[in-house]
């Protein structure tokens, strides 16, 4: 088993509607959670990053960490074609910015205009 | 130039030749990685330096895989005696590394064997 799971998908969406991405992991000793977005043939980008469990919000982004249940999402509120890309989480055991981290498979989210 | 530079861009090689995939951190950035990311798969950390620290290689797949840093800046990641599986993109990321610092990936290195 994977220390991180995340839906591959293909995730297609109309304009205007909101997306939800997730995943799972198994490891109680990640703290940090971050969501990067990876436009193609492009290197990732971080997007999002939350420490512990809550909610984190970054205009139409928002990141909710739920450690008793090792599930985290990203949800994008009025999705853009521009959003249209591979959305990697992340997750880092204590010092971010310090140590590697474990990445998810990614979701490649399409939205339709 | 302002972010991390990776080259080659793309890099297509006989099976069993060797190659060296550079990067450039972002000026004082003391952490650099290499994670590899093979398609449908997520990134698999391969190694990391740290300022002066022994490197952490223990994402490294095989003997035939190896990196440098010289001088706390440029790393190269050479691959010895390329097979096909090693077909991926080799994406170079670097730090200020400190706990909160944000890691900034390079675009990548695309390594196709034939």
């Amino acid at each position: 088993q994977k220390e991180v799971e995340q839906d591959p998908g293909p995730l297609s969406v109309p304009e205007g509607a909101i997306v939800s991405l997730n995943c799972t992991y198994s490891n109680s000793a990640f703290q940090y959670f971050m969501w990067y977005r990876q436009y193609s043939r492009k290197g990732p980008e971080l997007l999002m990053y939350t420490y512990s469990s809550g909610n984190k919000e970054d205009g139409r982004f928002t990141a909710q960490v739920d450690k008793s249940s090792k599930y985290i999402s990203l949800f994008i509120r009025d999705s853009q074609p521009s959003d249209s890309a591979t959305y990697l989480c992340a997750m880092g055991k204590s010092n971010f910015g310090n140590e590697k981290l474990t990445f998810g498979t990614g979701t490649r989210l399409t939205i339709i205009p | 130039g302002a972010g991390v530079s990776q080259s080659p861009s793309n890099k297509v090689t006989e099976k069993g030749k060797d190659v060296e995939l550079r990067c450039d951190p972002i000026s004082g950035h003391t952490a650099l990685y290499w994670y590899r990311q093979s398609l449908g798969q997520g990134l698999e950390f391969l190694i990391y330096f740290q300022g002066n620290s022994a490197p952490d290689k223990s994402g490294l797949p095989s003997d035939r895989f190896s990196a440098e840093r010289t001088g706390g800046s440029v790393s190269t990641l050479t691959i010895q005696r390329t097979q096909q599986e090693d077909s991926a993109v080799y994406l170079c990321a670097s730090s200020l590394g400190n706990p909160g610092n944000t890691i900034y990936f390079g675009e990548g290195s695309w390594l196709t064997v034939v």
